[in-house]
């Protein structure tokens, strides 16, 4: 199975918002209301900020936020602040116990 | 709380043999699967497979099958990642993660603090 493809890099100033896509197939994004998004400060280890395509586990910013049309799910960071440099993963479902990494995010606040 | 702490760094040959550990505390072990993850230096997150620590039954993705074994002891609530046949490049950090209650299938809430392998002669 192929990675989910993901932008290598996105940017943004203090307070504006950015998306970043994941585009998949049917066989993963497109087939289950399963999607993940993980961020990674450098040297650190991953955290979840969303999963089941747009809910929040607690104590995550709501400036957070997730969607999925079709075969691409979106994570929307609002509010841009500088914490939120770092990467970002989308992981979804791909069947029988199976998850499926996208290739990551670069997010560089200017 | 809920804590995942691995174990600490390892240098080792080519050929050799690695065993992590991925000690838990603060939930019932046995209620969630611990999926194993592996970034190489510069590269992005891979996932391994996962062990369903109740039943013990491991879950091997493509790439991460044959010199790769995940076990546990419930006895301790640890769960193990070993690599036989180390190749230079097995060289990475690997991280297990408790996947998150209540939802779909995820990759983690909680997060050990991942063990960098270095596989070098």
């Amino acid at each position: 199975q192929s990675a989910l493809t993901q932008p290598a890099s996105v940017s943004g100033s203090p307070g504006q918002s950015i998306t970043i896509s994941c585009t998949g197939t049917r066989s993963d994004v497109g087939g289950y209301n399963y999607v993940c998004w993980c961020q990674q400060h450098p040297g650190k280890a991953p955290k979840l900020i969303i999963y089941d395509v747009s809910k929040r586990p607690s104590g995550v910013s709501n400036r957070f936020s997730g969607s999925k049309s079709g075969n691409t799910a979106s994570l929307t960071i609002s509010g841009l602040q500088a914490d939120d440099e770092g990467d970002y993963y989308c992981i979804s479902y791909a069947g029988p116990n199976t998850l499926i990494f996208g290739g990551g995010t670069k997010l560089t606040v200017l | 709380q809920v804590q995942l702490v691995q174990s600490g760094s390892e240098l080792k040959k080519p050929g050799a043999s690695v065993k992590v550990s991925c000690k838990t505390s603060g939930y019932t072990f046995t209620n969630y699967f611990i999926n194993w993850v592996r970034q190489a230096p510069g590269q992005g997150l891979e996932w391994m497979g996962n062990i369903n620590t109740k039943t013990g039954t491991p879950k091997y993705v493509q790439g991460f099958t044959g010199r790769f074994v995940f076990s546990r002891d419930t006895s301790v609530s640890t769960a193990y990642l070993q690599i036989d046949s180390l190749k230079t490049d097995d060289t990475a950090v690997y991280y297990c993660a408790k996947e998150a209650p209540g939802a779909g299938p995820n990759p983690g809430d909680s997060w050990g603090q991942g063990t960098l392998v270095t596989v070098s002669s």
